[in-house]
């Protein structure tokens, strides 16, 4: 069964502090991992997206890392501000689905 | 563009009653999906469609019913409310060049 597990469930850091997002999944064959950003009462928005021979991908400051072979994916968040309190979901392309399979995301409190 | 619209924001039925949730598109994206959040469980997806004329079950479709006659609308219909229905509910429309899910900014459905 395909499968994304994010940990951990929830984070609270200090303004300014770094912070890494972990996502792995099960999900074979793999097609393609996008993390989202999804603001309280807001829907998901698309951060950044992972392909298999993509190892490393940044966007202002999130960086998503993927390591194929052990089916693992980071995104970590440099120099946090608060406009970064969200949930982060990773979203797993693939396993012979055209349906997606949703990780329960990463509930992420930035405070001043 | 609007993106993704959805209809209404929040809404408040009782027991049995039934309601159609709107979902509008204006991006010609062919594939669209409605899922609903609840609190630790993520986005699970209700229903799909790849294309007008075409809808299929995703993972929790009991208690509701689609159809999709333009590429543009994708209503959503409780046929008869219960309690378990109640639930953020989000439209998305994925762009198939990019795998990218668009989604709408939700609807709050509380069923009494």
């Amino acid at each position: 069964k395909n499968q994304v597990e994010q940990s951990p469930q929830s984070l609270i850091i200090l303004e300014g502090k770094n912070c890494t997002l972990q996502c792995n999944y099960t999900v074979s064959p793999f097609s393609n991992l996008r993390w989202y950003k999804q603001d309280t009462g807001r829907g998901p928005v698309s951060l950044t997206i992972m392909t298999f021979s993509e190892n490393t991908k940044s966007n202002g400051r999130y960086t998503a890392t993927l390591d194929a072979d052990t089916k693992q994916s980071s995104l970590h968040i440099t120099a946090s501000q608060l406009s970064d309190s969200a949930s982060y979901i990773c979203v797993v392309s693939g396993g012979g689905s055209y349906i997606p399979t949703f990780g329960r995301g990463t509930s992420l409190i930035v405070h001043p | 563009n609007a993106g993704v619209t959805q209809t209404p924001k929040f809404q408040v039925l009782k027991t049995g009653q039934s309601m159609t949730l709107q979902c509008a598109q204006d991006m010609n994206h062919e594939y669209m999906s409605w899922y609903r959040q609840d609190p630790g469980m993520g986005l699970r997806l209700i229903h799909y469609s790849v294309g007008a004329g075409i809808t299929d079950q995703g993972e929790v479709p009991n208690g509701y019913n689609v159809s999709r006659s333009t590429t543009e609308d994708f209503p959503l219909r409780l046929l008869s409310a219960a309690p378990s229905q109640t639930s953020v509910y989000f439209c998305a429309a994925r762009d198939s060049r990019t795998d990218t899910q668009y989604f709408g900014p939700g609807t709050r459905l509380t069923v009494l």
